[in-house]
């Protein structure tokens, strides 16, 4: 099996909180786990991960691979409404991208 | 934002017509990529291509079909549309040289087959 599974499904928070999303993987041999935000349109990149251990930010999103456990978290800090979308992550090998179904978060103000 | 569109936008169709969905981008991207997303699933990969004329099918490619006669056209034709291919559509393309994965996204098509 080939699953990538992201949790919560939906997050529902308040402006300002601290949010950590969820990607687990099966399998052990493959390129990169790759995050996306989707607002109302195309997915547009955020992060790609290839190594584990070293995080990755961008302002207040942030994100780590743990290649051991076989998973990855985004962590998005200060939330604001803007942040309201459907993460998905992906994982990615020789032109295969299996996307997980994606953690909906909504922002409230 | 990378150079792609998706034409056309919307589409309505009846079960059994054909039914061709056009990429095209002006990044000249080597790879090119056609997903679908239902609820629930995420987005699912059914053709790509990596290059003119070379393409490779994906996850969920059964009723479906792909051409890329030049670099910026790709092509999802569905040769005969059931209703279970009502979905969102999106292309994509990347180049070796933006990391292994590194996709960038198409506005995407909605497609209701009747």
């Amino acid at each position: 099996e080939d699953k990538v599974v992201q949790s919560p499904l939906s997050l529902v928070v308040h402006e300002g909180d601290t949010v950590t999303l969820n990607c687990s993987y099966e399998v052990t041999n493959f390129r990169s786990l790759l995050w996306y935000k989707q607002e109302k349109k195309a997915p547009t990149f955020l992060f790609m991960l290839t190594s584990s251990g070293i995080e990755k930010k961008s302002g207040r999103l942030s994100s780590i691979l743990d290649k051991k456990e076989l998973f990855s978290i985004l962590n998005i800090t200060a939330t604001q409404t803007g942040d309201s979308a459907v993460y998905l992550c992906a994982r990615y090998n020789n032109n295969d991208m299996r996307f997980g179904a994606g953690t909906r978060l909504t922002v409230k103000p | 934002d990378a150079g792609i569109t998706q034409s056309p936008r919307h589409k309505v169709t009846e079960t059994g017509t054909p039914v061709t969905l056009r990429c095209h981008q002006t990044e000249n991207h080597r790879y090119m990529y056609w997903y679908r997303q239902d609820p629930g699933h995420g987005l699912r990969l059914i053709h790509y291509s990596y290059g003119v004329k070379d393409t490779d099918k994906g996850e969920v490619s059964d009723g479906y079909s792909v051409s890329r006669s030049k670099t910026e056209d790709f092509l999802l034709t569905l040769e005969s549309a059931t209703s279970s291919q009502t979905s969102v559509y999106f292309c994509a393309i990347s180049e070796v040289t933006g990391g292994p994965g590194t996709q960038y996204f198409g506005p995407g098509t909605r497609l209701l087959v009747l």
